[in-house]
């Protein structure tokens, strides 16, 4: 069984590029979260999508930050006009559905260098 | 061994003896928790859960613990090994925003031989 795909690990852009981050769920997944992750720090919220919808971006900076999960391909988390701050390790988690009996489970990570 | 939430970041424990890890949450309308085990350079890998409506549950060498009156939840680790070390998070959510897990900061657990 795949796990969580994420690509690419490693990414480096420079200020004012665009990051794009790629998430295939696990087989069978419809729901899709992303994650922020400093250095020696907890994971952060982003957002929350399924199919083609967000259900919750309570998380996502309101500006050059989007996410997509289209009907078909990988959900895409994009940050336009990239600044140093943005340097971190993004996560994409998961899920069957909704539920304690549908826990979130992780890729390996994107990690973001802005030079 | 055994950490007391954020204050001792780091927990180091001999091989074969008990790990303990505690998390103290903050928002009592929380009603699902999570450990995620983190490894260098790898996603947060899923160990056990529980629902606020138990008080105890066990896995494979894990048994997670949850008192909602103090708003503490711990992971025992069972007969540590190598392996199990680790950057260790405990995650909240509520009902009225499942997808939404709230994370703590971790504790890094160090197991010597």
């Amino acid at each position: 069984n795949a796990g969580v795909m994420q690509n690419p690990r490693h990414l480096v852009r420079r200020r004012g590029q665009e990051a794009r981050l790629r998430c295939s769920p696990m087989k069978g997944h419809s729901h899709v979260y992303w994650y922020r992750q400093l250095p020696e720090e907890g994971l952060k919220f982003m957002v929350y999508l399924q199919k083609e919808n967000i259900i919750d971006e309570s998380g996502m900076p309101k500006e050059r930050f989007s996410a997509e999960f289209p009907k078909e391909g990988p959900s895409i988390l994009r940050i336009q006009q990239v600044v140093r701050g943005d340097s971190a390790a993004y996560f994409c988690a998961s899920s069957a559905g909704q539920g304690s009996n549908q826990p979130q489970h992780f890729g390996d990570g994107t990690r973001l260098s802005i030079l | 061994g055994e950490s007391v939430g954020l204050h001792l970041p780091t927990l180091s424990v001999q091989e074969g003896d008990n790990s303990i890890i505690n998390c103290a949450y903050s928002n009592s309308a929380s009603d699902y928790f999570i450990w995620y085990k983190q490894e260098s350079g790898k996603g947060p890998q899923f160990i056990i859960d529980i629902r606020s409506n138990m008080d105890k549950r066990q896995g494979q060498r894990v048994t997670v613990l949850l008192n909602k009156t103090v708003k503490h939840l711990s992971l025992q680790i069972a007969a540590t090994q190598p392996g199990d070390s680790a950057v260790y998070f405990c995650a909240e959510s509520r009902t009225d925003s499942w997808g939404k897990l709230q994370f703590g900061a971790g504790t890094q657990v160090v197991v010597t031989p």
